[in-house]
């Protein structure tokens, strides 16, 4: 059980746009810890895609967008192209836990 | 670029250790950078073992801090890890990442990763 809530699976269509959403409580992202996203291509190693909630690495299209209210955060992906179908996982950091904690990871299918 | 790359046996036995190390490239393992281990179960998410500063002081997850150590060797730029008491639960791929601070930072860089099979 991940302390982070995200669904287990999302999917669209080419060209449509999907978001991701990533739960959490008063000790990690609703105590205003950042939230950070990665990409996860089959059968590699995670990848940053945003990061302190909603900026981007350099070369991140901008196709990808962050935001977070409250104690949750979501990932936004528009203009669904098939390279984007991978899994997704947010982080974030919980202070009663005093652990760096993920969510589940969401896999993202394109239609 | 840092670069990072595990290495280790993929074999371990139920109730032994596991032990990986982490050669870093391109940057110097004491010039400041935080050093720490994620593993991902197969076909779960990903889970923090632990960070560590080169120059010792380290940072582990409460439920796995019993049975981790870490360690960091500067002569030959490269960390480790060791979870001793394993059982088919740790079967997992383990990632060494490079962090700029330990807690609520990203990670910006990631190991390729190494599958680590507890089976006797």
């Amino acid at each position: 059980q991940s302390v982070l809530t995200q669904p287990p699976s999302v999917s669209g269509a080419p060209g449509q746009r999907v978001t991701i959403s990533c739960t959490g409580s008063s000790s990690n992202i609703g105590a205003g810890y950042d939230v950070h996203w990665y990409q996860q291509l089959p059968r590699t190693a995670p990848k940053l895609l945003i990061y302190g909630n909603s900026d981007r690495p350099s070369g991140v299209p901008d196709r990808f967008s962050g935001s977070k209210s409250g104690t949750s955060a979501s990932l936004a992906i528009t203009g669904l192209q098939a390279e984007d179908e991978a899994d997704y996982h947010c982080q974030s950091y919980d202070s009663s836990l005093s652990v760096v904690v993920f969510g589940g990871g969401t896999k993202l299918t394109v239609l | 670029q840092v670069r990072l790359q595990e290495s280790g046996p993929g074999l371990v036995k139920p109730s032994e250790t596991l032990s990986l190390t982490c050669t870093v490239s391109g940057y110097s393992i004491s010039s400041g950078y935080y050093w720490g281990w994620i593993r991902q179960p197969p076909g779960k998410g990903l889970e923090w073992i632990g960070t560590m500063y080169h120059s010792g002081s380290t940072y582990y997850n409460p439920s796995l801090k019993s049975r981790v150590t870490m360690s960091v060797v500067t002569s030959k730029n490269q960390f480790s890890l060791n979870l001793n008491s394993v059982t088919a639960a740790d079967t997992a791929i383990y990632y060494c990442v490079g962090t700029e601070e330990v807690g609520a930072t990203p990670i910006d860089n990631w190991g390729q990763g190494t599958l680590v099979t507890v089976s006797s």
